[in-house]
């Protein structure tokens, strides 16, 4: 199965500053196979990224995500309070569907 | 819009079956694009694909589980269920059903149920 690394483990920054999150993979995932969760504190996954470019309805465009291949990121362009989650990347290039170990992003 | 809802036992004892339904709302189970999935969360740990399957009975497994894990619907209620064998304590977690729009294979999930809490004790 395709082995999912994100970093940093946690992120900590201030309201406004720029948050870049990366995911990697243990082999290619295709162009874009890759989508990215946010999951606040007690509450479900919600889905922001899917084809690792493209937003999900609703989601504000200060989210945004690139890379392809093995190396992905999600960029939060400019941190805000309500962005304080765990971040998840998910591959469906192959299964089964692998997830990565998450960044915790914290407001400083 | 949809809406999907987990619902069964919040404590199941070591050895026994797991069991678990989805109730989906705002769309048909039997969708040609779509593919329903289960997945859970160990407390304080990441995420975990169980499997996920279509109308068709097409399935895919995580092959860790795939051994103790069945799946069904229920198309007069718009439910799909989760039974997962022989659990123990490595079993507690949060279960989340969700759907994918993947015609042939599934992709990414959207959206998610709210989840379930299910501890494993005797």
């Amino acid at each position: 199965e395709i082995v999912l690394t994100q970093s940093p483990a946690t992120l900590s920054l201030s309201p406004g500053e720029r948050a870049t999150l990366s995911c990697g993979a243990s082999q290619s995932v295709n162009i874009n196979y890759l989508a990215w969760y946010q999951q606040k504190p007690g509450l479900a996954p919600r889905l922001l990224i899917y084809d690792a470019i493209r937003r999900a309805t609703g989601i504000p465009d200060r989210f945004s995500g690139s890379g392809s291949g093995t190396d992905f990121t999600l960029t939060i362009s400019r941190l805000e309070p309500e962005d304080v989650a765990v971040y998840y990347c998910q591959q469906y290039r192959s299964s089964p569907a692998t997830f990565g170990g998450g960044t915790k992003v914290e407001i400083k | 819009q949809l809406h999907l809802q987990e619902s069964g036992p919040g404590l199941v004892k070591p050895w026994e079956t797991l069991s678990l339904t989805c109730s989906v709302s705002g769309d048909s189970i039997i969708g040609i694009r779509s593919y329903w999935g289960w997945f859970r969360q160990a407390p304080g740990k990441g995420l975990e694909y169980i499997a996920s399957f279509r109308h068709d009975r097409t399935t895919f497994y995580n092959p860790s589980l795939k051994s103790r894990v069945s799946m069904s619907l229920d198309t007069s209620k718009n439910q799909f269920s989760l039974k997962l064998s022989s659990v123990t304590a490595a079993d507690t977690a949060i279960y989340y059903c969700a759907r994918s729009p993947g015609a042939d294979v599934p992709n990414w999930f959207d959206p998610w149920g709210q989840g379930a809490l299910v501890t494993v004790s005797s």
